[in-house]
């Protein structure tokens, strides 16, 4: 069964602090992996997008890395601001062109605190 | 904001009454997607159109659920007959339409339903 397992489930820290989230999925055949934050209350909005060749993508203070041998992706973010507190939510899509083949994950839930 | 628009943004409804939810995506995206997500879960797909075709319908969407997207613009979300079941965050989400591995999903800022 295709699933996408993310951890840990929530975590606190302090502004101005690192942290990094993980991802691991079960999608076979991989075709790309999302990362999206979602504020309470609103929708997701995306972060990056990695196919199976790309094993890092940044995006200001987000570095998303992949690795497609061992189905893990990281959420690595740099000096964390108060903003930062959401969501965030590891997507995985599996060939066929199926939308039903974009897997969500449960999230992780930030909370930056000052 | 990200350009796709939801309306209404809340809605408390009474069980066993009808609902209907509208998506703008932006204007020129062709696709749109359709997704629920329930307290502390990731969405979940419901259905997609192409234009005005409906390509893709979940097995979640049963048969009290409709959605139409009429001049392949806007598109309306349809509950009847609603159950406590029913309440969630529901998102539309809108993408111009794939030409490679990867493409962006536009999200909206979803309607939250309540069914009392």
């Amino acid at each position: 069964k295709n699933q996408v397992e993310q951890s840990p489930q929530s975590l606190i820290i302090l502004e101005g602090k690192n942290c990094t989230l993980q991802c691991n999925y079960t999608v076979s055949p991989f075709s790309n992996l999302r990362w999206y934050k979602q504020d309470t209350g609103r929708g997701p909005v995306s972060l990056t997008i990695m196919t199976f060749s790309e094993n890092t993508k940044s995006n200001g203070r987000y570095t998303a890395t992949l690795d497609a041998d061992t189905k893990q992706s990281s959420l690595h973010i740099t000096a964390s601001q108060l903003s930062d507190s959401a969501s965030y939510i590891c997507v995985v899509s599996g060939y066929g062109g199926s939308q039903g083949n974009l897997i969500f994950g449960k999230g992780t839930k930030l909370s930056v605190k000052p | 904001d990200t350009g796709v628009s939801q309306d209404p943004r809340h809605k408390i409804t009474k069980r066993g009454q009808n609902v209907t939810f509208r998506c703008d995506p932006i204007s020129e995206h062709n696709r749109l997607y359709w997704y629920r997500q329930t307290l502390g879960q990731g969405p979940e797909f419901l259905t997609y159109f192409q234009n005005e075709a409906q390509l893709e319908k979940s097995r979640l969407l049963s048969d009290r659920f409709s959605a139409e997207r009429p001049k392949g613009s806007f598109s309306t979300l349809e509950i009847q007959r609603t159950e406590q079941g029913d309440s969630a965050m529901y998102l539309c989400a809108s993408s111009e339409e794939p030409r490679g591995f990867a493409y962006e999903q536009y999200f909206g800022p979803g309607t939250r339903l309540t069914v009392t």
